[in-house]
C-alpha cells in the first residue's frame, strides 16, 4: 500500500540554522506530495505542495522538490526562526475512483531555540 | 469565508458514554474526511464522505464508530461506549469536488479525553 516515511524527531536547532526534514514515500500510482505544519494545539495547515516530478513547492521560506527517482520530498529552510517550532507532516495523495485520502507520515517535531 | 469548523474543541467523556463530534466544511466543499491523531502519532485516515454517502470507511474501527454527512447540517462522527483508547485528537478536513490534488483544508480538531 501507499506509505510515507519521515525522519524521527524531535529536531532541535538554533535560530538561523539550516533545516532539512527527510521524507520518502511508497506509492502504487503517481502521487501528489504535501507538507503540512501543525502548531501546538492547532489543526494542520498546508505548507507547500508539488503535483509532478521535479516540481518545487515553496512557501514562507520552506522548499521541497518532488524527486521521483529517489521517491523523496525533503523539506528545507535556509534559516529557521523560533516561530517555526511545530510538527511537520509529509503526506501524499493518489487520485482514485474510490476515494482521495491523504496518507501521512508520523510527523517530525521541530524545536528552534534562541 | 469561514474555514472548516469543528466543535467542540475539547470534549471529556466518561467510559461508556457517547461522543458526538461535529464538522462543518468550508462553503462550497462537498467532501469531508475524518482523521484521528493518537498521542505521539501521525494522522490516520478514518472515513471519507460526500453528502449523504460514505465513500470510503476503510479506516473506521468496526465497532462503536459511525459517521454521517446529511444533506443539511454538519458531518457527525459518533463514538458509542467510549473507552480510554479513544482519547485522541479528531480532525475533519474538507475539499471541493475535483480539485483534491491541492490538498484539503483542516479544522482545528476536537480533543477527546475519556476518563
Amino acid at each position: 500500500g501507499d506509505s510515507v516515511t519521515q525522519m524521527e524527531g524531535p529536531v532541535t536547532l538554533s535560530e538561523e540554522a539550516f533545516l532539512t526534514i527527510n521524507c520518502t514515500y511508497t506509492a502504487t500510482g503517481y502521487p501528489s506530495l504535501f507538507w503540512y505544519v501543525q502548531y501546538p494545539g492547532e489543526g494542520l495547515q498546508l505548507l507547500l505542495k508539488a503535483t509532478k516530478a521535479d516540481d518545487k513547492g515553496s512557501n514562507k521560506g520552506f522548499e521541497a522538490t518532488y524527486r521521483k527517482e529517489t521517491t523523496s520530498f525533503h523539506l528545507e529552510k535556509g534559516s529557521v526562526q523560533v516561530s517555526d517550532s511545530a510538527v511537520y507532516f509529509c503526506a501524499l495523495i493518489i487520485l482514485t475512483g474510490g476515494g482521495n485520502k491523504l496518507t501521512f507520515g508520523t510527523g517530525t517535531q521541530l524545536k528552534v531555540e534562541l | 469565508n469561514a474555514g472548516v469548523m469543528q466543535n467542540p474543541r475539547h470534549l471529556v467523556r466518561r467510559r461508556g458514554q457517547e461522543a458526538r463530534l461535529r464538522c462543518s466544511p468550508m462553503k462550497g466543499h462537498s467532501h469531508v474526511y475524518w482523521y484521528r491523531q493518537l498521542p505521539e502519532e501521525g494522522l490516520k485516515f478514518m472515513v471519507y464522505l460526500q453528502k449523504e454517502n460514505i465513500i470510503d470507511e476503510s479506516g473506521m474501527p468496526k465497532e462503536r464508530f459511525s459517521a454521517e454527512f446529511p444533506k443539511e447540517g454538519p458531518s457527525i462522527l459518533r463514538i458509542q461506549q467510549v473507552v480510554r483508547g479513544d482519547s485522541a485528537a479528531y480532525f475533519c478536513a474538507s475539499s471541493p469536488p475535483g480539485v483534491v490534488y491541492y490538498g484539503y483544508t483542516f479544522g482545528s480538531g476536537t480533543r477527546l479525553t475519556v476518563v
